[in-house]
């Protein structure tokens, strides 16, 4: 079945202590990103990569890492999370970016910061 | 000026209702737009893209206007299986700087009611 996965699905944490968020697509997809979501501010693009070893910034990267080693893995690394960090984090994928091409979502993390 | 901007409604129409949601962009240069459907704590999903000349879907129909930068969708007969966050995106123009990044707008709420 194609799709996205993220793991964890739900995760409570500290101040400062790292995480990595994973992300994983089977669709040979270049194209992925990372988006939070939160109330009143809709999602916004963390970072996007265009294919294997090119990373980008969206709009607001601030606190945030990404790798893309692989083609089909996407980590979101928090290297010391804040509890501005809380969030609803999703992790996307498609063919190309900007085309007519359907963003195929994974099913979501949401992200406590204690 | 947000980029990409909706009223958050709540919309609350009775079924077989025809509904509208616009969605205005700031930047002219944009290049490809979509409406995604999110429902309640789960992955937005790809409902249309939008064409220039506009297009049709069963019930749904999609409007651009690049003049005054709008993009519109029309739900008709609605269902109550049709509640949920619409949610318009703009990807800029392919050959500009910001190639890659995606906006999302803040989300329109439908309820549906019987």
């Amino acid at each position: 079945e194609a799709q996205v996965t993220q793991n964890p699905r739900y995760l409570i944490t500290v101040t400062g202590k790292k995480l990595t968020v994973t992300c994983s697509q089977n669709m040979n997809h270049e194209y992925m990103s990372w988006y939070r979501q939160d109330p009143g501010l809709g999602l916004r693009q963390i970072y996007y990569s265009m294919n294997v070893e090119v990373t980008d910034k969206g709009d607001v990267p601030e606190g945030y890492k990404v790798s893309r080693k692989e083609k089909r893995n996407f980590p979101l690394i928090l290297e010391s999370p804040s509890p501005n960090q809380t969030s609803l984090y999703f992790c996307a994928s498609s063919l190309e970016p900007y085309s007519y091409n359907e963003q195929f979502f994974g099913p979501g993390t949401r992200l406590t910061v204690l | 000026r947000k980029e990409v901007e909706q009223d958050p409604g709540p919309f609350n129409v009775p079924e077989g209702a025809t509904v509208a949601f616009n969605c205005t962009y700031s930047n002219s240069a944009s290049q490809s737009f979509f409406w995604y459907r999110q429902d309640c704590r789960k992955e937005p999903k790809l409902l249309m893209s939008v064409y220039s000349s506009g297009n049709e879907d069963g019930r749904f129909t999609a409007q651009l206007n690049r003049a005054s930068q709008y993009i519109s969708l029309l739900i008709r007969d609605s269902k109550l299986s049709d509640s949920a966050t619409y949610l318009c995106v703009v990807t800029p123009n392919a050959g500009g700087t910001s190639y890659g990044k995606l906006t999302f707008g803040q989300g329109t709420i439908l309820t549906v009611h019987p």
